[in-house]
């Protein structure tokens, strides 16, 4: 199985801030990977899918990079509604279908 | 619009069973693969099962393999998720969610999910 290990687990940041998070797969997976942010109380929303490629609807201050291994999540302006945690996931080599532990970000 | 409902979620004891449920509107589950993913509480995200567009493919992921069963019924365009042998680890919030596939895959759509205790 594919492993996908996100970092930090957490980080706190002010509105206006710069965030990048991380997620290093186990193996190549090329530029199978999405991310998605889940807010408390409400459902996981797909961000940007195939590493790069943002959803329709997503705030143009999500950016995603990356292939091979290692990818990165930015939001180059953190505004008040992404404090949230936010998840890679991987659909390279499928079953199983894995997803990172998971980043939250908060408010400093 | 495609919305997705979730229900059947609950309290059940250890080692009992439980039958979820997730409407689909706006769309036909023929359309797409269905799955159904779960968050333990304080867990991450967890992909439990996904069915084909024609129900003749099923695959689960190694912590719910002979216990769960995922189904579709395309003349109620719903999709279900038995669960026997319950355990505490089993707790969580239980989403469907569409995995859809075009150059690459994801899960687009989501419910919101319904919540399974097991507990005695």
């Amino acid at each position: 199985d594919i492993q996908l290990t996100q970092s930090p687990s957490s980080l706190s940041a002010s509105v206006g801030d710069r965030v990048t998070i991380s997620c290093r797969a186990s193996q190549f997976i090329s530029k199978y990977l999405n991310w998605y942010q889940r807010r408390p109380g409400k459902a996981p929303n797909l961000l940007i899918s195939g590493a790069s490629s943002l959803q329709s609807g997503v705030p143009s201050r999500f950016s995603g990079s990356g292939s091979g291994t290692d990818f990165t999540l930015t939001i180059s302006s953190v505004e008040p509604e992404d404090f949230a945690t936010y998840y890679c996931q991987q659909s390279f080599r499928t079953p199983p279908i894995t997803f990172g532990q998971g980043t939250r970000l908060e408010i400093k | 619009q495609v919305q997705l409902v979730e229900s059947g979620g609950g309290l059940v004891k250890p080692g009992g069973s439980l039958r979820l449920s997730c409407a689909a509107s706006g769309f036909s589950i023929n359309d797409f693969y269905m799955s159904w993913i779960r968050q333990a509480p304080g867990k991450g995200l967890e992909w439990l099962s996904y069915i084909s567009t024609t129900s003749n493919f099923t695959t689960y992921a190694d912590s719910v393999k002979g216990r769960f069963s995922i189904s579709g019924d395309n003349a109620r365009n719903s999709l279900y998720l038995q669960m026997n042998n319950l355990r505490a680890e089993d707790t969580a919030i239980y989403y469907c969610a569409t995995w859809t596939c075009g150059a690459d895959c994801y899960f687009k759509y989501w419910g919101q999910g319904t919540l399974v205790t097991v507990s005695s």
